[in-house]
């Protein structure tokens, strides 16, 4: 079974550019995370997807950070101007169906995004 | 709002030896994890503890929970070179009708001599 698969896999940006991450989780998973990790920090959740529906974005700082669903498959991150506190490693996640609820998240191997 | 806290931050060990992580969290919930973090790698899922008093172990990995006392024990037994990580307990909030929310805590590093 193929895991979640993030590109780029790294990006060196200056401060006040752009920048967009994409995922693709499991095949058949509902449920779609993007954490961002600071350098000696546990991951902190920025959005939650149910579907292609936002769950919880509580976390995400709206006038910088964005990021979408489409069709309830692949997501994308999107950074825009970046700061240089926004220097870490962005992992996506996926978990199982609702109904199944077993709660294991399932990791790509993480953007490390360095903004200069 | 849920908190997880983890002790130690850092633990340095012999090989062989024994230790013991906890994970400490603030409000109720039924269902913990633990995750394995390499340097420079993503997160591997180790143990997900479903219920009051659950106990799963893998080779010199053993986990527990206690829903009661709102703590969770990672326990390393005759630990070797290869266990070297950081490891993070998250904690699910709790059903809410859509999904659930986990929050981890800030990860254990260990390190372990030779």
């Amino acid at each position: 079974e193929a895991g979640v698969a993030q590109s780029p896999r790294y990006k060196i940006i200056e401060k006040r550019q752009s920048v967009a991450f994409w995922c693709n989780p499991i095949s058949g998973h509902a449920t779609l995370y993007w954490y961002q990790q600071i350098l000696g920090q546990g991951p902190k959740l920025l959005i939650q997807f149910q579907n292609n529906g936002v769950v919880d974005d509580s976390q995400l700082p709206k006038d910088r950070f964005s990021a979408e669903r489409l069709k309830g498959v692949d997501s994308t991150l999107k950074i825009q101007p970046a700061k240089l506190e926004d220097s870490a490693v962005y992992l996506c996640a996926s978990s199982p169906p609702v109904g199944g609820r077993g709660g294991t998240q399932y990791f790509g191997p993480g953007t490390r995004l360095l903004v200069l | 709002e849920l908190k997880v806290e983890q002790n130690p931050l850092f633990l340095s060990m012999q090989e062989g030896k024994n230790y013991t992580i906890y994970c400490n969290y603030s409000t109720t919930s039924d269902r913990l994890y633990w995750y394995r973090q390499d340097p420079g790698k993503s997160l591997e899922s180790l143990f997900v503890l479903l219920s009051n008093g659950a106990v799963k172990q893998e080779g010199r990995l053993m986990a527990s929970l206690d829903t009661k006392a709102r703590l969770s024990t990672l326990h390393i037994t005759a630990a070797v070179h290869d266990l070297s990580a950081t490891y993070f307990c998250a904690v699910d909030e709790g059903w809410k009708g859509r999904d659930d929310k986990i929050i981890f805590g800030k990860g254990t590093r260990l390190h372990i001599l030779p």
